[in-house]
């Protein structure tokens, strides 16, 4: 059982490169999300999906774009990439969905990250 | 949102217990009280979550003070792969379900 499963796991980009972060996950989650981390500032949360065919921005959204490929993958797009946007990146799922919006106690689950660098 | 504080770092040696405080002092009565660690180089993995009552699982157990503003994660034998840093979040329905608020953290060092 893979869990949740980040490619690449590493990148470097100059800058105004374009480049898709890939996520998968294979738990039959309902909820996918992608974290960014940088030193001193813990981790941010930049889109979500609370099901298929849906996406919301999360606290940090500028300069990314995700899709939602199917209950599976969520991917996260950087269109033009910028060396603010040097950062480790986490995709995460959880089974909670729009049916239990408000469920409060649900686990996420991370993959291991991509660590970008935008020179 | 509630928002917790937690010490910089702690230390530990090795087998033995370890008590990690958090405060959230402005919780509200429908938050849950979630740790998760972060060990170097992977991502924040699971510990624990509560409400109210204390709870133990197979990795550590959560102790919740009667007035739920703070909490203590146990390590009750603390091996050298503990050492990560620890997270206390409170999730709250509505707008904010699902999506954790991820602060600095205890940075946790255990000792051989």
């Amino acid at each position: 059982n893979a869990g949740v499963t980040q490619t690449p796991k590493f990148q470097v980009l100059k800058t105004g490169q374009s480049m898709t972060l890939q996520c998968a996950q294979d738990m039959n989650h309902n909820s996918m999300y992608w974290y960014r981390q940088d030193p001193g500032m813990g981790l941010r949360l930049i889109y979500y999906s609370a099901s298929e065919g849906t996406t919301d921005k999360g606290e940090v959204p500028n300069g990314y774009n995700v899709s939602r490929l199917n209950k599976r993958e969520f991917s996260l797009r950087l269109e033009s990439a910028a060396p603010s946007q040097t950062s480790v990146y986490f995709c995460a799922s959880s089974e909670v969905g729009v049916v239990r919006r408000f469920a409060t106690n649900e686990k996420l689950f991370f993959g291991s990250g991509t660590q970008l660098s935008v020179l | 949102d509630a928002k917790t504080t937690q010490p910089n770092s702690m230390e530990s040696n090795e087998e033995e217990p370890v008590h990690l405080p958090c405060n959230h002092s402005t919780i509200s009565g429908t938050d849950y009280i979630h740790w998760y660690r972060q060990l170097p180089s992977q991502g924040p993995e699971y510990v624990i979550h509560g409400l109210t009552s204390n709870v133990n699982n197979r990795m550590a157990s959560l102790a919740i003070a009667e007035d739920r503003k703070s909490s203590t994660l146990i390590l009750h034998r603390a091996t050298l792969r503990d050492a990560a840093v620890y997270y206390c979040i409170l999730t709250r329905g509505g707008t904010s379900y699902g999506k954790l608020t991820f602060g600095q953290g205890t940075i946790l060092t255990v000792h051989p």
